[in-house]
């Protein structure tokens, strides 16, 4: 079993929708977690970090849920340049985790 | 403030040969990280450098190796090149602040034939 699992999609949604992304971590010592976003062919940039709490960027929203170990992305009113891929990220003292990514495309 | 920069871009390398990679942190980082990132999959955690110190590893050979300097810009050190080391090779940099997420180069594409 991987250490940080994603779902790989690919996820297709229409302008306007609505998506959600989850990834699900194995360590329960993790410490921080972030979600990536990666274009084609271009390196990983960072999107946002995760909190317990739950955090707010616009139309991009970021959940932890620690006791059952997974994050998750929400994002709403979905635009053309929302198509990427979207890496989930956990950190433990000094070694970080990437998921394999989950795929989406958003269409007219 | 100058973001990560790597080099080369591209290289191409033959079986059994040796490589060095090169990274520049962003201004004020002071820990460096390097990923191994093959076609469709994420990028897999090759180690991480704070302050000269390698203190993160990931599950590559002693083949893959590193430095970090003084000025916080690094160096991947891959010996005996295989076929399956043909990848995109990352470098990340980030603050001592945790809550911060790393700041990636644009990568080198190595291609070993």
């Amino acid at each position: 079993r991987k250490e940080v699992e994603q779902d790989p999609g690919p996820f297709n949604v229409p302008e306007g929708a609505t998506v959600a992304f989850n990834c699900t971590y194995s360590n329960s010592a993790s410490q921080s977690f972030f979600w990536y976003r990666q274009d084609c062919r271009k390196e990983p940039k960072l999107l946002m970090s995760v909190y317990s709490s739950g955090n707010e960027d616009g139309r991009f929203t970021a959940q932890l849920n620690r006791a059952s170990q997974y994050i998750s992305l929400l994002i709403r009113d979905s635009k053309l340049s929302d198509s990427a891929t979207y890496l989930c990220v956990v950190n433990n003292a000094g070694k970080s985790t990437f998921g394999d990514g989950t795929t989406l495309t958003v269409k007219p | 403030e100058t973001g990560v920069t790597q080099s080369p871009t591209h290289l191409i390398k033959t079986r059994g040969q040796q490589v060095t990679l090169r990274c520049s942190s962003q201004s004020g980082h002071n820990t460096v990280s390097w990923y191994q990132q093959a076609l469709g999959q994420g990028p897999q955690f090759i180690f991480q450098y704070y302050r000269e110190e390698e203190n993160g590893r990931g599950n590559f050979p002693p083949r893959f190796s590193g430095l970090q300097f003084p000025n916080y810009s690094s160096e991947l050190n891959v010996n005996a090149l295989e076929l399956d080391d043909s990848a995109l090779y990352l470098c990340a940099s980030r603050s001592d602040r945790r809550v911060y997420g790393y700041t990636f180069g644009s990568g080198t594409r190595l291609t070993v034939v």
